[in-house]
């Protein structure tokens, strides 16, 4: 059971170039979530999903677009990035119920130059 | 909105001991759950402890046990027999709304041999 898996698990983009951040899991959660974490920081959610071709913003969405066709993936599209995307971004999923708990992919550390 | 407030940014404990790290949040939910995530240094988000808010019991988890204090908004967890692999990043992180956490910055947590 491979949980939740994220791709590239590192990237170096230059200034202006986009990305997209692949996101799936495996469980059939309903509700899967990207966040970003700075040097030091906690975690802040980007964009959320309840399910299939349903997404919503979190807390700082811009310069960031999602989708979300199937159940299973969630990927993040950093279109013209910036040196303030910089940073470790993480997938996450979760039924939905028992309390919300969320299940977290390794993380994709990025850097823009 | 939404807050957590993790007050110590830096713990630091001797092997064996015992340690708190302190937790407050802001929620206009009624009913909600609240988490401590650990974070070690492979940037790996695991579920440490859950409680529910309606319960007066506070969970445990092994070593792990949370004080609840619903009234002032609390949410504290102590670890008891610390060990060397419980030195990590600690976050914690009521839900919300139905879909969202929010997370804290976090405390780092040394355990000294």
């Amino acid at each position: 059971n491979a949980g939740v898996t994220q791709t590239p698990k590192f990237r170096i983009l230059k200034i202006g170039q986009s990305m997209t951040l692949q996101c799936t899991q495996d469980m059939n959660h309903n509700y899967m979530y990207w966040y970003r974490q700075d040097p030091g920081m906690g975690l802040k959610l980007i964009y959320y999903s309840v399910g299939a071709g349903i997404t919503d913003k979190g807390e700082v969405p811009n310069g960031y677009n999602v989708s979300r066709s199937t159940t299973e993936d969630f990927p993040l599209r950093l279109e013209l990035a910036a040196p303030s995307q910089t940073s470790v971004y993480f997938c996450a999923s979760g039924s939905g119920t028992g309390g919300h708990e969320q299940f977290f992919g390794p993380g994709t550390r990025l850097t823009v130059l | 909105a939404q807050t957590v407030t993790q007050s110590q940014p830096e713990m630091s404990v001797q092997e064996a001991e015992t340690v708190t790290l302190s937790c407050t949040y802001d929620t206009s939910e009624s009913d909600y759950y609240l988490f401590w995530y650990k974070q070690p240094p492979s940037r790996q988000m695991i579920l440490v402890i859950r409680q529910e808010a309606y319960k007066q019991q506070n969970a445990t988890e092994n070593r792990f046990s949370v004080n609840f204090q619903k009234a002032a908004k609390s949410f504290s967890l102590k670890i008891s027999d610390s060990q060397l692999g419980d030195a990590a990043m600690y976050f914690c992180g009521p839900p919300q709304g139905a879909q969202k956490l929010v997370f804290g910055q976090g405390t780092r947590l040394t355990i000294n041999p």
